[in-house]
């Protein structure tokens, strides 16, 4: 149980244009989804926290107009980062916390990484 | 705010016998819930242990353990028997209101055959 999906895994494009990152729980309801990045060798930072229904809260120094985020369903968050730039490239990571059971846990999704030329 | 300390960037054990991860925090909330992540290679996280901060007995799964004294603000993990497949980066986390999620900047383990 507990199984954070993330579409897609790898993308490539072009500088200017926007891409958008699916995060998806398939066998439990999540009150709470989180964004994360990762540079390599390094740990995570949280982007921003996104509850179903309502806008999310950005971390101090994320910009929220470049990396838009919607929470439209129990299952379903998607990050869009747009006019990407080569800056953006790094690995995106989003985690879920259950709405019953052992809510302080948060699951991750497998990540996708984002290349931009 | 809230930091999590991990002050060993790698280690090493060999296979089949005991290695210990050190984790420190800083925080004023008496209650609260830690937690040890893996990512291997392949950069899926993985959760290895929780701890919630009330309770006193240290949580334990399977070969994983950990170590937590809440005064000295110390939560050690444990891993016991080490398999090939342990190697990976480790993190330690502290859940912080709003179940944000603060972690610590990662130790490397390597398990040598």
């Amino acid at each position: 149980g507990a199984v954070v999906s993330q579409h897609p895994s790898w993308v490539i494009c072009k500088s200017g244009t926007s891409v958008k990152i699916e995060c998806r729980s398939l066998d439990f309801q999540a009150t709470t989804m989180f964004w994360y990045r990762q540079f390599p060798k390094q740990s995570l930072m949280l982007m921003a926290t996104s509850n179903e229904g309502s806008k999310a809260t950005y971390e101090q120094g994320v910009e929220k107009d470049k990396f838009l985020i919607n929470h439209a369903s129990l299952t379903l968050s998607t990050l869009t980062v747009t006019s990407a730039h080569p800056e953006d490239s790094s690995f995106y990571i989003c985690s879920a916390s259950p709405w019953t059971g052992e809510r302080e846990t948060q699951y991750f999704g497998p990540g996708t990484r984002l290349l931009v030329l | 705010a809230q930091t999590v300390t991990q002050s060993q960037p790698e280690m090493s054990v060999q296979e089949a016998e005991t290695v210990t991860l050190s984790c420190t925090y800083d925080t004023s909330e008496s209650d609260y819930y830690l937690f040890w992540y893996k990512q291997p290679p392949s950069r899926q996280m993985i959760l290895v242990i929780r701890q919630e901060a009330y309770k006193q007995q240290n949580a334990t799964e399977n070969r994983f353990s950990v170590n937590f004294q809440k005064a000295a603000k110390s939560f050690s993990l444990k891993i016991s028997d080490s398999q090939l497949g342990d190697a990976a980066m480790y993190f330690c986390a502290y859940m912080e209101y709003g179940n944000k999620l603060v972690f610590g900047a990662g130790t490397i383990l390597r398990v040598k055959s």
